[in-house]
């Protein structure tokens, strides 16, 4: 079956510096993949994505590309801010993205501190 | 244009009451999907249903969960007869069209049981 595995927090890093929070996932075929972030008392919201290997996403100062050869997705962030201070999900789907077809991995905890 | 409303924020039940917990999907959005979140753990798919029908339940529990999103009014996850394990937070889902369309999260409800 489909499994996402993501690198465990809390991450605690200082205002600016660099971020990478690794994601590796295992699945049949050639699924989608994405990061969602979760601010403190809100649902989950979807940060980027990519569809096809080699794709990059990117959204708000973030990056990730599809690595096939790899089966990563890892985000990174040039120069983070107290903003960023978030629960982090990849996830990935076999479907197109529907959330009927998403499987998620446990999350990672950023905090950013100024 | 309010976003997915789930209710109530946070809930506390009784080891052998009953659990209700609402979502009212975004205007428009007529597919609504169910995930908790254990502690320590990703989103886990639990029912996926339009309106008057359950078209996945495979992550459901077979015993004291069920779900229904009626014609009128909010979709309803219900747990009978709650226990210690069945705490954790619970989120809910719209789309518009299910398949690719994008997913809306609320909030979710944080549910304790005592």
């Amino acid at each position: 079956g489909n499994s996402v595995t993501q690198m465990e927090g809390p991450v605690t890093l200082s205002e600016e510096a660099f971020l990478t929070i690794n994601c590796t996932y295992t699945a049949t075929g050639y699924p989608s993949l994405f990061w969602y972030v979760q601010y403190p008392g809100e649902g989950l919201q979807l940060l980027l994505k990519a569809t096809k290997a080699d794709d990059k996403g990117s959204n708000k100062g973030f990056e990730a590309t599809y690595r096939k050869e790899t089966t990563s997705f890892h985000l990174e962030k040039g120069s983070v801010q107290v903003s960023d201070s978030a629960v982090y999900f990849c996830a990935l789907s076999d479907q197109g993205g529907g959330a009927d077809g998403l499987t998620f991995g446990k999350g990672t905890h950023l905090i950013i501190q100024p | 244009n309010a976003g997915v409303m789930q209710n109530p924020r946070h809930l506390v039940r009784r080891r052998g009451q009953e659990a209700r917990l609402r979502c009212s999907p975004m205007k428009g959005h007529s597919h609504v999907y169910w995930y908790r979140q254990l502690p320590e753990e990703g989103l886990k798919f639990m029912v996926y249903l339009q309106k008057e029908n359950i078209i996945d339940e495979s992550g459901m529990p077979k015993e004291r969960f069920s779900a229904e999103f009626p014609k009128e009014g909010p979709s309803i996850l219900r747990i009978q007869q709650v226990v210690r394990g069945d705490s954790a937070a619970y989120f809910c889902a719209s789309s518009r069209t299910g398949g690719n369309s994008p997913l809306h999260f609320g909030n979710g409800t944080r549910l304790t049981v005592t």
